[in-house]
């Protein structure tokens, strides 16, 4: 079966601080991998996504950067941190199937709060 | 432009009763609807799924009604127990290129009384 890990699962770090996040997927090959931030009080918003090695889609523009160095490896970084990168940011995965829906399937969650 | 929408930002049903979440979006490319239960500090866990070509999808307690002309989903628990109190995510993604991403509603907290 398929598993999802991300950690640290809690950090505080400081205001101009680097960041990163690490995701690891096992038991599936060439899965649709995503990175999500829950800020307080309101929905997911997709941040990044990426269908392969070295290809990563950026949703919104912001202080966040991602890669993926492997096949099941997503990892989410910042050169240096602002206050409003805090929230809750979830790895999620999943495999296209062209004659059916889309299902994703997350980690999780790490909670960064940035001081 | 949000197009998933959850216009209900809570709901507090009686252990035992029905409870019915609502969603309604406004891309008609969308195809496939999914609903998600998350608890506090925790990921999203997926619950049922529906596309466009069903109107009804039944798993357990969990029913999901798609009523496609009204751009309306709902998802109803019978009988609610006091762990389904979560929120709840409705999402949908569009056949095609962009067939991988799921756009989410802001989500619903059902509250489910003893």
């Amino acid at each position: 079966s398929q598993t999802i890990h991300q950690w640290p699962a809690t950090l505080v770090q400081p205001v101009g601080s680097p960041l990163s996040l690490e995701c690891t997927v096992e038991g599936t090959s060439n899965p649709n991998l995503y990175w999500y931030r829950q800020a307080a009080g309101r929905g997911l918003q997709l941040l990044f996504y990426s269908v392969g090695i070295g290809q990563i889609s950026s949703e919104v523009p912001q202080n966040l950067s991602a890669s993926r160095p492997q096949d099941r490896q997503f990892i989410l970084s910042s050169k240096k941190l602002l206050l409003s990168d805090s929230g809750f940011y979830l790895c999620a995965w999943s495999v296209t199937r062209k004659s059916s829906g889309n299902t994703i399937y997350f980690g999780e969650g790490s909670w960064l709060t940035v001081v | 432009d949000q197009q998933v929408k959850q216009n209900s930002p809570s709901l507090s049903v009686q252990e035992g009763r029905i409870s019915i979440l609502n969603c309604d979006y406004t891309n008609s490319m969308f195809d496939y609807f999914l609903w998600y239960k998350k608890y506090p500090a925790e990921g999203p866990t997926f619950l049922i799924s529906i596309s466009s070509i069903k109107d009804k999808n039944e798993d357990g307690r969990f029913t999901v009604f798609l009523n496609k002309s009204a751009k309306h989903l709902s998802l109803h628990i019978v009988p609610s127990q006091p762990g389904d109190s979560a929120v709840y995510f409705c999402a949908a993604s569009a056949r095609g290129g962009s067939n991988y991403k799921l756009t989410f509603g802001k989500g619903t907290l059902l509250t489910v009384n003893p």
